[in-house]
């Protein structure tokens, strides 16, 4: 999974509670990216980062907020989860991103599913 | 919850046959198309990439066609084995941004 890993990597919680995803990288890539996925729908950009503290929204980004403090992290935090959230959620990291975007490299998921 | 692969377009092929899986693209701007491959239970992984100013590049058993004129890429895999098994996407660049196929599930069967 190319240097990424993402925690936990199954979560079960309840409307109404906050909910934060951890993406972690060791391939110091500038660029860093959550994804949801669900049945019926491609991958669907939530959020990305261009660098750290510099984040930009993606498609479905109603209902979560990031944080990137440092080069290899990248947090997805679901402020008050509620049921349409319940979904698989990949990190991705790439070298180059903009209009140079190139490859984007996939963590393991985390399987979230809210109650 | 429910598979990612519900749902989807279903090729089924015999071991050693070779499989071509097909997508449609559809911004006659995007430069930029890749393949990823996608286990059950695991995230995207990269298979092979082609811009738009190449038709053709080949890879390790793989090989991934560009039709710019009708917007259409696709992917061959030679002697396709059960290890192949799973869900494939293509991607295309839009300008800054990827935007993602919903893919098509490949079954080898022994």
């Amino acid at each position: 999974d190319a240097g990424i890993t993402q925690s936990p990597r199954h979560k079960v919680t309840e409307t109404g509670t906050p909910v934060t995803l951890r993406c972690h990288q060791t391939e110091n890539h500038r660029y860093m990216y959550w994804y949801r996925q669900d049945p019926g729908h491609g991958l669907r950009l939530i959020h990305y980062s261009y660098g750290v503290k510099d984040t930009d929204k993606g498609e479905v980004s109603d209902g979560y907020s990031v944080s990137r403090s440092k080069t290899e992290d990248f947090l997805l935090t679901l402020e008050s989860a509620t049921s349409s959230q319940t979904s698989v959620y990949f990190c991705a990291i790439s070298a180059r991103g903009g209009i140079r975007t190139d490859t984007q490299y996939f963590g393991p998921g985390t399987r979230l599913t809210v109650l | 919850g429910e598979s990612v692969g519900l749902h989807l377009p279903t090729l089924s092929v015999q071991e050693g046959d070779n499989s071509i899986i097909n997508c449609a693209y559809s911004n006659s701007a995007s430069d930029y198309f890749i393949w990823y491959k996608q286990e059950s239970g695991k995230g995207p992984q990269f298979i092979i990439d082609i811009r738009s100013n190449m038709d053709k590049r080949q890879g390790q058993r793989v090989t991934v066609l560009l039709n710019k004129t009708v917007k259409h890429l696709s992917l061959q895999i030679a002697a396709t084995q059960p290890g192949d098994s799973a869900v494939y996407f293509c991607a295309e660049k839009e300008y800054s941004t990827l935007t993602f196929g919903k893919g098509t599930m490949l079954l080898v069967s022994p």
